[in-house]
């Protein structure tokens, strides 16, 4: 089965860096995949994970530990567009975690 | 990046009545699609995977009598909700598989009257 788990809620400031932890027990493990979702609309691609260690892209970077079945979503320089859920997701049956509601404030 | 289009983006409809959602993927080829269901607040929640000329994969406590799914070629699945209720109410929205990363459509926002 696949288990794939976010905090539910989380908040910080403009400027700030915040890390969103995705926790994963699945079978079949290929890879992960991290989205960003603003309200009402569709899910936009951000990283993907497939081998252990840091893979960065811009403002956002994502990490990978296999053996640990964790990843995490890097994001710096917080802006408040920023502000948005952003979901985890393995890349193989491509079901997604509980995801993970991001509110900047100013 | 790739192009997902899905129709209709909302749609309202009596209760006992059918609905047709298309989910095409406009410039690649697409041999999986994926159907999800999605409540307010809440994350997406997979109904069902659908592979191109062959019988959809239906996740757990999912109907497949109910929400019917076709994946007649490279580029168009269809998802039809058969005899809607209330309680199908819902935003349901699809992805097509690329290479590496999965695309999604716009999202229809169905509300069962």
């Amino acid at each position: 089965g696949q288990n794939i788990d976010q905090p539910t809620e989380m908040t910080a400031t403009e400027g700030a860096i915040v890390q969103i932890n995705c926790t994963y027990q699945t079978s079949g493990f290929n890879g992960l995949f991290w989205y960003q979702q603003h309200a009402g609309e569709a899910p936009t691609f951000l990283s993907y994970n497939v081998l252990d260690g840091l893979e960065e892209k811009g403002r956002f970077s994502s990490f990978l530990s296999r053996s640990k079945g964790y990843s995490y979503l890097l994001l710096k320089e917080l802006q408040m567009k920023d502000s948005a859920s952003y979901l985890c997701a393995d890349t193989d049956k491509l079901i997604f975690g509980t995801g993970t509601r991001l509110q900047v404030f100013p | 990046g790739a192009v997902v289009s899905q129709h209709p983006s909302w749609v309202i409809c009596k209760s006992g009545t059918s609905v047709k959602i298309e989910c095409r993927s406009l410039d690649f080829q697409a041999t999986t699609m994926f159907w999800y269901r999605q409540f307010p607040k809440q994350s997406l929640m997979l109904m069902a995977t659908s592979n191109e000329g062959s019988k959809a994969t239906y996740e757990q406590g999912v109907e497949k009598d109910k929400f019917l799914i076709n994946h007649a070629s490279l580029t168009l699945s269809t998802l039809t909700v058969t005899s809607a209720h209330p309680e199908d109410s819902s935003f349901y929205i699809c992805s097509a598989r690329g290479q590496i990363e999965a695309f999604f459509g716009q999202g229809t926002r169905l509300t069962v009257v």
